[in-house]
């Protein structure tokens, strides 16, 4: 089965700097990786995804790119800000195969100061 | 209530109570989700339901009974808990089961935080 291994465990920036977290997959079946974002007492949210047909995509000031030769993707945030302080959970999973939900990753805990 | 709710935020029981967690979602979905969460670990699934119908389940012991009666409520029952089932379940919804679709997007409930004692 897909293994996701998520790195740093806990990141701290100062505000306008560049955050970056970085996730490895096991299935190369796996096409499809969403990132969460889950902050303090609150749900997880997607805030950003990706499919294998693309190598990078962007919104705003964050973007996500994948590797699938190396089966690697990761999360940039530019110009960070305190609000950005939360936990960022990656997953993956294969398109299309009914009742497959994500793997997720362990977790990174981002800390923005001021 | 708009989006996924999910009662009771907080439950503590003892190993030999039997409780409930209910989930509802008002979004109009058609697939629904339990996930545990534990500190230090990653997000486990635990149930997929799919129409009322479960299409997935991880391996997870028999002390959780899942029940999806509609395509709107999930229930998780629990009984004879251990201490290593403390732990914060979500419940989660999506449009559609099949993974990346366009309707996809798995929107959480805020959980609801189990102790076990």
């Amino acid at each position: 089965g897909e293994n996701v291994e998520q790195h740093p465990s806990t990141l701290s920036v100062q505000e306008g700097d560049s955050a970056v977290i970085k996730c490895t997959y096991s299935d190369s079946a796996s096409n499809y990786f969403p990132w969460y974002k889950q902050e303090l007492g609150k749900r997880p949210q997607l805030i950003i995804d990706i499919r294998s047909n693309v190598g990078e995509k962007k919104d705003q000031r964050i973007a996500v790119t994948l590797n699938k030769t190396a089966k690697h993707f990761s999360l940039h945030i530019t110009e960070t800000q305190p609000e950005d302080s939360a936990v960022y959970f990656c997953a993956a999973s294969p398109l299309n195969q009914a009742g497959t939900a994500l793997i997720f990753g362990k977790g990174t805990t981002l800390s923005v100061s001021s | 209530e708009t989006g996924v709710t999910q009662t009771p935020r907080h439950l503590v029981m003892g190993m030999t109570n039997k409780k409930s967690l209910k989930c509802e979602q008002h979004l109009g979905h058609n697939a629904m989700y339990w996930y545990k969460q534990s500190a230090k670990k990653p997000l486990e699934l635990m149930f997929v339901y799919s129409l009322e119908e479960r299409v997935e389940n991880n391996s997870v012991p028999s002390r959780f009974s899942p029940e999806c009666p509609n395509s709107s409520h999930l229930f998780l029952h629990l009984h004879t808990l251990q201490p290593e089932d403390s732990a914060l379940y979500l419940c989660a919804s999506s449009q559609d089961v099949y993974a990346g679709g366009a309707g996809w997007e798995q929107f959480f409930g805020p959980g609801t935080r189990l102790t076990v004692l």
